[in-house]
């Protein structure tokens, strides 16, 4: 079965530090993977997107994440942590056979001064 | 060009109500999806529409549950008789047909439906 799994339910960083959100994905074939954003109370915003090519991609807001075939990875990273980036995020995969996209659970981060 | 759009944002039902949830894609967009997210969890897929026809209703739940996008006007989400475990957020998201395109989401603020 399809799935996306965000190992961390919760991180916590100082304001400034850099942050890595992981994210693992369990498809038939390389999905086209998502990186969302959702503060509370409102929508999921989307960060950036991988579908081929370089597998480095650069999102909005300083955010950046890495494809790695090799273990399934699709991790998000941002080199300094703002104080507004204090939010949810949420991994998500769609295949080739149908639009609708698998989200991972989650993981909240909270940015500490 | 105005986002995806959802309303009511909030909705109150009383157990064995019926809810309506409606959402408008974004101009130019067929693709329709809706999701549900339960306290503490992802969203999980429901439905998938194109104009007038349903594409994929593989995470619709086999009963009280129904989802249309008609040829005019918004797409619709209903729920009958609403029972306490309905109580979640729902989002819709659209999307453009075509190429890699239609695998870029575009999310509406949801619907956030308590049941009483």
């Amino acid at each position: 079965a399809q799935s996306v799994t965000q190992p961390d339910i919760h991180i916590t960083v100082s304001e400034g530090a850099s942050l890595e959100l992981r994210c693992n994905y369990s498809y038939g074939a390389t999905p086209y993977l998502f990186w969302y954003v959702q503060s509370p109370g409102q929508g999921l915003q989307l960060l950036l997107k991988y579908f081929s090519g370089d597998t480095l991609v650069q999102g909005i807001k300083g955010f950046e994440a890495e494809f790695k075939r090799s273990q399934s990875s699709f991790n998000l990273r941002k080199p300094s942590v703002h104080w507004s980036d204090a939010a949810e995020y949420f991994c998500a995969a769609s295949n080739t056979n149908a639009g609708k996209s698998t989200f991972g659970d989650g993981t909240t981060l909270t940015v500490k001064p | 060009n105005a986002g995806v759009m959802q309303n009511p944002r909030h909705l109150v039902r009383r157990r064995g109500q019926e809810a309506r949830l409606r959402c408008s894609p974004m101009k130019g967009h067929s693709h329709v999806y809706w999701y549900r997210q339960l306290p503490e969890e992802g969203l999980k897929f429901m439905v998938y529409l194109q104009k007038e026809n349903i594409i994929d209703e593989s995470g619709m739940p086999k009963e009280r549950f129904s989802a249309e996008f008609p040829k005019e006007g918004p797409s619709i989400l209903r729920i009958q008789q609403v029972v306490r475990g309905d109580s979640a957020a729902y989002f819709c998201a659209s999307s453009w047909k075509g190429g890699q395109s239609s695998y870029e989401q575009y999310f509406g603020p949801g619907t956030r439906l308590t049941v009483t």
